[in-house]
């Protein structure tokens, strides 16, 4: 079945520093991929999204590109702040199949420090 | 929208009591999803509906565990009884069944049983 594989965390940088979170993926068909970011004491939401290879998903100063060959979707950020700190999951879907349902990564903890 | 709504956001209870988690989809929307998400499992996915109607409940983790979808903004999942285990938070998502389906999710209901 399709999976998700994410860095484990947790992550713990210091402010301005640069991120990247790894995530590849297992899936057949044509997925569309996601990163999802969540706050404490909050419900996900989505950070970005890409929906078809060599596609780059932005937000917020985050980035990822859907990169087919490598099964991959790594999230990047040039300089993090304090604020970054969340949990993030990366996600795939496979829009008309399994009525949405996505299938999401274990989720990776960063901790920025001022 | 206001989006996924969840309630209530906190709930304590005493073991072997009742307890019925509600949500109401973003209108428009025709699937949703039931996830909890503890420290030690992470983010499950218990349960999800395509237009009402139950797809997948093989995450529900025991009989003692049901859902429910009377109708397309509404959905219900009941313990009884319940469990110190089944402390956790319990998210609500939903979706369009479709292309570059992103989930929305509610705040979550964070559940105490003691």
């Amino acid at each position: 079945g399709d999976s998700v594989t994410q860095m484990e965390g947790p992550v713990t940088l210091s402010e301005e520093a640069f991120l990247t979170i790894n995530c590849t993926y297992t899936a057949t068909g044509y997925p569309s991929l996601f990163w999802y970011v969540q706050y404490p004491g909050e419900g996900l939401q989505l950070l970005l999204k890409a929906t078809k290879a060599d596609d780059k998903g932005s937000n917020k100063g985050f980035e990822a590109t859907y990169r087919k060959e490598t099964t991959s979707f790594h999230l990047e950020k040039g300089s993090v702040q304090v604020s970054d700190s969340a949990v993030y999951f990366c996600a795939l879907s496979k829009g008309n199949t399994n009525a949405g349902k996505s299938t999401f990564g274990d989720g990776t903890t960063l901790t920025v420090k001022p | 929208d206001a989006g996924v709504i969840q309630s209530p956001r906190h709930e304590v209870t005493e073991m072997g009591q009742e307890v019925t988690l509600r949500c109401k989809p973003i209108s428009g929307h025709n699937s949703l999803f039931w996830y909890r998400q503890t420290m030690m499992r992470g983010l499950e996915l218990l349960i999800y509906f395509n237009n009402n109607v139950p797809i997948d409940d093989s995450g529900m983790p025991e009989d003692r565990f049901s859902a429910k979808m009377p109708n397309a903004s509404f959905s219900t999942l009941k313990i009884q009884p319940s469990e110190p285990r089944d402390s956790a938070v319990y998210f609500c998502a939903s979706s369009f069944r479709g292309l570059n389906t992103e989930a929305f999710f509610g705040q979550g209901t964070r559940l105490t049983v003691v």
